[in-house]
């Protein structure tokens, strides 16, 4: 089946300090699945960071970014320099397909705390 | 101004009871879904529907069943519930059927079953 990997549950991180928050994902429905980052702030829906739909390319957004490597199946997010409104919930996903249609799998998620 | 409308943000049923959560979006988008969250698990595709008609079903039970009274809602109703079903159920729309990896979210009904 498909699969999403989050390690880290929760990562705390000093304003200005940089982020990484690990993904790797696993596959059987589609080769080169596109990729998602999903953040939900506090009291808020999930809504779409950044995709990529091509292996090797990267994505950006927010000054986040993320490399779709498929030899590693990864698609680790990071951050140079975060801020304190970037505390959230951050999900990791990617594209599946059943029969004709299309979902997302989703990670557990990982919640990133950025400390003043 | 919240797009997509969850009701209630939280609700507690005892066992054995029926609750049926709303979800209305006003984006004007074609394709309306529910998605399941449950505690140290990940999110979770339920149901789609694309111009009210379901087109996928990944629930193995039957006391959850999707109701789509207009076009832009998108209710699930959940019977004989267990304390299993304790989760945060979120609605999520897209422009179609076509896009459903580009998902606009609801900020979810935190359900407890007792």
């Amino acid at each position: 089946g498909d699969s999403v990997t989050q390690t880290e549950g929760q990562v705390t991180v000093s304003e200005s300090k940089s982020l990484i928050i690990n993904c790797t994902y696993s596959t059987t429905s589609i080769a080169y699945p596109n990729l998602f980052w999903y953040v939900r702030y506090p009291g808020e829906g999930l809504q779409l960071l950044l995709k990529v739909i091509t292996a090797g390319q990267k994505g950006s957004s927010r000054g986040f970014e993320a490399t779709y490597n498929k030899e590693t199946t990864s698609f680790h997010l990071q951050k140079a320099s975060v801020q304190e409104s970037d505390s959230a919930v951050y999900y990791c996903a990617l594209g599946a397909i059943t029969g004709n249609t299309r979902k997302l799998i989703f990670g557990l998620g990982t919640t990133l705390q950025v400390q003043p | 101004d919240p797009k997509i409308i969850q009701k209630p943000k939280y609700l507690v049923a005892v066992t054995g009871s029926e609750k049926i959560l709303i979800c209305e979006q006003y984006l004007g988008h074609n394709a309306m879904y529910w998605y399941r969250q449950s505690a140290k698990k990940p999110l979770e595709f339920m149901f789609s529907y694309s111009y009210q008609k379901l087109m996928d079903n990944q629930t193995a039970s039957s006391r959850f069943q999707p109701q789509s009274s207009k076009k832009n809602h998108l209710d699930l109703q959940i019977t004989a519930l267990k304390p299993d079903d304790s989760a945060t159920y979120f609605c999520a729309s897209s422009q179609d059927g076509l896009s459903a990896e580009t998902l606009y979210f609801g900020s979810g009904t935190r359900l407890t079953v007792l």
